[in-house]
């Protein structure tokens, strides 16, 4: 079974700087999706950024990329020019042909003035 | 707009009592899934269904159960045998087939149980 690790549980940011969030995972498989997903305080679940494994090159989504190390199993999200609208919990998924998708415990990001 | 509707956004129940939480989606997609999110517990899988008339297991189905009667509808029914039933449930949707599809959830029903 595939597991996914966020060891942050709480990260703050000061406006305007960026912020990393970490992300590894567990599989056996060559060819999979992971997601990062964002959950403000009105907790609907908003998909942020996806990468498709076999492709190297990183996904980017205006401020938001990742930092995807399939060798070390590692998918890192970095949110530039941190705006307080950016307060939310954060989760990383993962999801193969052969399962459901898989979150991890969470990262509650605290955007502050 | 298509989207997932769930209802109510708030429920209460007393303790011993089934309760049903709707999940609706008007994105004609196929699949369709039930989360529980408890605090520092991220989103655990309780049911989902790939096609009408077939659901499966998830990873915490005990307590629960499911039924698709309509590709529209997925409602979840939180058993009395359900230990700790108050938490935040979601449902979501997605294309089966299309590897990687991502979901769409709904906005979630916080279920507390006294």
């Amino acid at each position: 079974a595939q597991t996914v690790t966020q060891s942050q549980p709480e990260m703050s940011v000061q406006e305007a700087e960026t912020v990393t969030l970490s992300c590894t995972y567990d599989t056996s498989e060559n060819n999979y999706y992971l997601f990062w997903y964002k959950q403000p305080p009105s907790r609907q679940m908003i998909l942020v950024i996806r990468q498709e494994a076999y492709k190297q090159q990183n996904a980017t989504e205006n401020r938001f990329s990742v930092n995807f190390q399939k060798a070390a199993k590692s998918f890192s999200l970095k949110i530039s020019d941190s705006q307080l609208g950016d307060t939310a919990m954060y989760f990383c998924a993962f999801f193969s042909g052969y399962s459901t998708l898989t979150f991890g415990k969470g990262t509650m990001l605290l955007v502050s003035p | 707009d298509g989207g997932i509707t769930q209802s109510p956004k708030y429920l209460f129940r007393k303790e011993g009592q089934n309760v049903t939480l709707s999940c609706e989606q008007n994105l004609n997609h196929d699949a369709m899934y039930w989360y529980r999110q408890d605090p520092g517990q991220g989103l655990r899988l309780i049911y989902y269904s790939q096609i009408v008339n077939d659901f499966q297991k998830g990873d915490i189905a005990e307590g629960y159960s499911v039924s698709r009667e309509k590709k529209e509808s997925f409602p979840l029914t939180v058993t009395s045998a359900q230990k700790n039933p108050t938490a935040f449930y979601l449902c979501a949707s997605s294309i089966p087939g299309r590897i990687g599809s991502p979901l769409h959830f709904g906005n979630g029903t916080r279920l507390t149980v006294t």
